[in-house]
Order: structure tokens, then sequence, then C-alpha cells
């Protein structure tokens, strides 16, 4: 069965500073990779996904992850955060488009000025 | 601009009770999920439904059951309401051909069993 890893349950990091949330996955097989974000009393909404193509996926709000078949890995990145980024981070995985998708347990990101 | 809606955002019952989560997309999907929030285990998928009166089961479907009498709507039912069902309850929705590329969630009910 897939399963999702974030390995930081709460990332601390100061404004302007860059940060990377980790996640891996396991999967022997081809997947599609998501992030999404959820502010404070909000649902969830898509950040940005890997379905093929590039290993390099940017997303919205200056937010990029990269795909690593090698190290089943779909890191995180931005290279300088705002106060408006604290919130919950979620890392997800899906066999294929008609497939269930997967949540990691998430990463509180808590951006501090 | 999109908007799946639920009817609570916090919710108070009581061990026994009967719960209706109710859940409203105006975007015209066909794919409509429930999930459960809870610290430290993310989102857990409870039933889907990918057309009116068709349903499926998730990954913890167990105490649960859902009716999608019609497209936008989509209601989760606990029927005999526990205290581990304490816990964030998430909707989310997507169009046909994006089953799952990008599912647009609502912004939840914390429903609370004492």
């Amino acid at each position: 069965a897939q399963s999702v890893t974030q390995l930081d349950s709460q990332v601390p990091v100061f404004e302007e500073a860059p940060v990377e949330l980790r996640c891996n996955y396991s999967s022997s097989v081809s997947v599609y990779l998501f992030w999404y974000v959820q502010y404070p009393n909000q649902g969830l909404q898509l950040l940005l996904k890997y379905l093929s193509g590039s290993t390099l996926v940017k997303g919205i709000n200056g937010f990029e992850a990269e795909f690593n078949k090698s190290q089943t890995s779909f890191h995180l990145r931005k290279p300088s955060v705002h106060i408006s980024d604290t919130a919950e981070y979620f890392c997800a995985v899906s066999k294929t488009s008609y497939d269930k998708v997967i949540f990691g347990p998430g990463t509180s990101l808590s951006v501090i000025p | 601009d999109v908007k799946v809606t639920q009817s609570s955002r916090y919710l108070v019952k009581r061990t026994g009770e009967k719960v209706f989560l109710e859940c409203v997309q105006d975007m015209d999907h066909e794919n409509m999920f429930w999930y459960r929030q809870d610290p430290g285990l993310g989102l857990r998928l409870i039933y889907f439904s990918y057309d009116v009166k068709m349903k499926e089961k998730g990954d913890i479907p167990e105490g649960y059951s859902v009716s999608r009498e019609k497209k936008e709507r989509f209601s989760l039912i606990l029927e005999s309401a526990s205290t581990n069902q304490t816990s964030m309850y998430l909707c989310a929705s997507s169009p046909t051909g994006m089953w799952n590329e990008k599912l647009f969630f609502g912004s939840g009910t914390q429903l609370s069993v004492l």
C-alpha cells in the first residue's frame, strides 16, 4: 500500500529565510504527487502537482517542488517565506488519475517575524 | 469562484446521537469525497461518490454512511455518534476527468462528541 511520510511535524522559520518541507513516499509504481496547503480555519487548497514531465514543478505563492524518483521524494521549497505562509502543508500521492489520494500527516510551518 | 460549502463550522453532539454533516458544491462536479482530519494522521478517506446515488467506501468507513440524492449535495451520516468520532471533517469535490488532479475542499466541520 502507498504511504506518505513527512518527517517534520513542525518547522519554525524566520521571515524572508528559505524553507524546505520534506516528503517521502513509498511506491514501486509511477505516481502522481501533490502538495496542499491549509491556512488557519480553512480547507485545503492545491499548491502544486507533479503528474509527468519536468521534475521541477512550480506552484502558487512562489513555492516549488522537485520530484526525485530514485529517492522517492517530493520536497517543497520556497526561497523566501512571508508571515502569510504560516499554515499546515500536506504532501499527497496517488497511483493514477482515478485512484484515491493518500495524504501525509502534515507539516506545520510557522513563520517568525 | 468555485465553492464547497459545509453547513456547520462547529458541531457538538452527545454519544449515541444520529449526526448529519452536509456538503454542497456549486461547480457541477461529479466526484465528491468525505475525509476526516486528525492531528498527526493527516486526512483519511471515509467515503466517496462519483455520481448521484453512487457511493464507494474509503479507508475508514466503519461507523459512517453517506447519501447523495442530488449532484451538488453529499451528506455524511454518523448513525450513532461515539467519542472516537470527534474530529475535523472535510468535504471535497472534483470534476470528471480530473478525479484527483485537483480536489476542491470545504472549510471543514469540527465535530465534538461528548
